[in-house]
């Protein structure tokens, strides 16, 4: 099992472009979930996806992102316009079920937004 | 909205000694799940207690679910260097929306000192 699999690892990009992050979940699960760490507020819940539809996304900021998982093995998370204060690292997890699963973690996109 | 806090935010030890992190909310939790989190690696789960008074161990590292499931404990006895990270605790939620989110606390960084 590969795991969930995040691109890019880094990402580095000038404040007003678009930035679009990729997930591709571990086979099987059905759950899919975008987290922001920082130092200031921690682990952060953007959205997540059950059976590819978003289920809740209360914790997307601001319009400038948006989400998508066309299918069971893709995910994106675009912020465009991307500001400074986008900058963190951005986690995408997959899980089996809904009620009480782990999540399995992928590593990380770490953002900086200049 | 459901938040936990933890606590400490910061221990810094030497090898063999023991020590206590606490995550505690004013309310009420489907499941308790605790993660470790290495640098430039995703969280990755320990152990998930869902009945309230619940103990479950890990080889040096003891978990306890509050009898009301609104706090948890980790315990670990005599330190080691390999113990270092950050260490997260997360609630489940019940129905709604909130049936397969989790809500993170803001974290332990544990560095344990040869």
């Amino acid at each position: 099992d590969a795991g969930v699999i995040q691109s890019p690892r880094h990402e580095v990009t000038e404040m007003g472009q678009e930035v679009t992050l990729r997930c591709k979940p571990i086979s099987g699960h059905n759950s899919l979930f975008w987290y922001r760490q920082t130092m200031m507020r921690g682990l952060e819940l953007l959205i997540y996806f059950n059976n590819n539809v978003p289920i809740d996304d209360s914790g997307m900021p601001e319009d400038r992102f948006s989400a998508k998982m066309p299918n069971a093995s893709f995910s994106t998370l675009k912020i465009q316009p991307s500001e400074p204060r986008d900058s963190a690292v951005y986690f995408c997890a997959s899980s089996p079920d809904r009620y009480n699963s782990p999540l399995h973690f992928g590593n990380g996109t770490r953002l900086t937004v200049t | 909205t459901q938040l936990l806090e933890q606590s400490p935010q910061f221990l810094s030890i030497q090898e063999g000694e023991n020590l206590t992190v606490y995550c505690n909310s004013s309310s009420v939790f489907s499941s308790l799940q605790w993660y470790r989190q290495e640098p430039g690696e995703g969280p990755v789960l320990l152990v998930t207690v869902v009945t309230g008074g619940e103990v479950k161990k890990l080889k040096r590292l003891t978990f306890q679910f509050g009898d009301a499931r609104k706090d948890s404990s980790l315990h670990i006895t005599a330190a080691q260097p390999g113990d270092t990270g950050l260490y997260l605790c997360a609630g489940g939620g019940f129905g709604g929306t909130s049936y397969g989110k989790l809500t993170f606390g803001q974290g332990t960084i544990l560095t344990v000192h040869p």
